[in-house]
């Protein structure tokens, strides 16, 4: 089975602009869950999907926002960027709504200049 | 508020020595721990888990401990290997208000000296 896939994988940005992030989970996962990754705040939960609805929502601004799609691929998107949301922005899918089987995608690295 | 913390942000341990990476987490009601492994420029990898009922649990060269009354968990490689150089993140689950909530520590990075 193919892994978990983000794309792209870089990104480089400037403030005040949007971005759009993309997951595709292993075939057969319906959870997918996203996470930002800082140096000295670890993995940050943002939200979680699963059969197309936000079930889970982490502490972040309304500036963050997902959805997915009828086949379990997720975007994530980010408005009026901010240098503070440079990070790795992680994905990681399940087969059901468990945060005990996750798997994760490579990331993809943002930079806000 | 840090609820799951990884206080050393490394560690650096000789090959074949023991390597103890450890986790402290203020929520009581967190059930279930996972240990997480990260290689540069690669997502997180499951290592190993435990269940709040246990206090140990092995898998090869990995144990993870856990302390329910210290809200302490520690992970044990041993021997450790130069792959084993990664980051290391802890993290730990609770059924909260309906949802189930994850919270990951800030990672830990191990080298292995040769």
């Amino acid at each position: 089975k193919a892994g978990v896939t983000q794309t792209p994988r870089y990104l480089i940005k400037t403030r005040g602009q949007q971005v759009t992030l993309s997951c595709s989970p292993i075939s057969g996962h319906r959870s997918v869950s996203w996470y930002q990754q800082t140096p000295g705040q670890g993995l940050q939960f943002l939200f979680e999907y699963f059969s197309e609805t936000q079930r889970n929502k982490g502490n972040f601004p309304g500036r963050f926002s997902g959805r997915q799609f009828s086949n379990s691929r997720s975007e994530m998107n980010v408005s009026t960027l901010e240098l503070g949301d440079s990070a790795l922005y992680l994905c990681a899918s399940s087969p059901k709504s468990s945060y005990n089987e996750q798997f994760f995608g490579p990331g993809t690295r943002l930079t806000v200049l | 508020d840090q609820q799951v913390k990884q206080n050393s942000p490394s560690l650096s341990v000789q090959e074949g020595r023991i390597s103890i990476l450890n986790c402290d987490y203020t929520n009581s009601m967190f059930d279930y721990f996972l240990w997480y492994k990260k290689y540069p420029a690669e997502g997180p990898t499951f290592l190993i888990s435990i269940s709040s009922i246990k206090d140990k649990n092995e898998d090869g060269r990995f144990t993870v401990f856990l302390n329910k009354s210290a809200k302490h968990l520690s992970l044990h490689i041993v021997p450790s290997q130069p792959g084993d150089s990664a980051v290391y993140f802890c993290a730990a689950t609770a059924l909260i208000q309906g949802a189930q909530k994850l919270v990951f520590g800030q990672g830990t990075r191990l080298t292995i000296n040769p």
